[in-house]
């Protein structure tokens, strides 16, 4: 089945206590996309890759780091995480063509305290 | 700057009446146009896209869209709605000289009574 997996699915930290959150998809997408989303904000996106090693930022990267060293996983990290970045995250891929529709997993629910 | 706009937060309809979701977007150049749905504790799922070509796009679950450029709107319709149809309904855009970067609304809870 194609899909998008994100791990965990629920994450309840501290303060300034590094943490990643795991992104994996099973369709040899090129393009992979991390988004948060916040009530009455809609999506953001935080960082966005177009293939192995290449990525960029979104709108919203501070206090965020990616990596994509292999195709199928772009995880994302909070290296000292604050309460600002209570949030859903999205992880989403897509071929790269710009018209493709993305492919969203099911969201990861942080808070931190 | 790049955005989109969904003026409604909610919209209430009753079962079997037509619907629209308003969408407005500021994007320079000839953007690339979506519409994604999420129902409770799921992810987006795609319904319809505007690339080039017909202003009306149709899409996923009976779902149409119309392009209209001189107004930058992206409203999306369904003639008869169904109680199964409620959701928030997100309007996306990607600008034409950067195919990587996606901008959303802020979103529309869809309300369908019986």
């Amino acid at each position: 089945e194609a899909q998008v997996t994100q791990n965990p699915r629920y994450l309840i930290t501290v303060t300034g206590k590094k943490l990643t959150v795991t992104c994996s998809q099973n369709m040899n997408h090129e393009y992979m996309s991390w988004y948060r989303q916040d009530p009455g904000l809609g999506l953001r996106q935080i960082y966005y890759s177009m293939n192995v090693e290449v990525t960029d930022k979104g709108d919203v990267p501070e206090g965020y780091k990616v990596s994509r060293k292999e195709k199928r996983n772009f995880p994302l990290i909070l290296e000292s995480p604050s309460p600002n970045q209570t949030s859903l995250y999205f992880c989403a891929s897509s071929l790269l063509d710009g018209g493709s529709e993305q492919f969203f997993g099911p969201g990861t629910r942080l808070t931190v305290l | 700057a790049q955005s989109v706009a969904q003026p409604e937060d909610q919209v209430n309809v009753a079962e079997g009446n037509p619907l629209t979701v308003k969408c407005t977007y500021s994007v320079s150049g000839n953007p690339y146009l979506f519409w994604y749905v999420q129902y409770p504790n799921r992810g987006l799922q795609f319904l319809l896209k505007y690339i080039t070509g017909d202003n009306l796009v149709k899409g996923s679950y009976g779902f149409e869209a119309e392009f209209n450029k001189s107004q930058t709107s992206f409203h999306l319709k369904k003639p008869s709605a169904l109680v199964s149809d409620s959701a928030l309904y997100f309007c996306a855009v990607t600008p034409w000289d950067n195919f990587n970067k996606f901008y959303f609304g802020s979103g529309t809870k869809l309300n369908v009574k019986p």
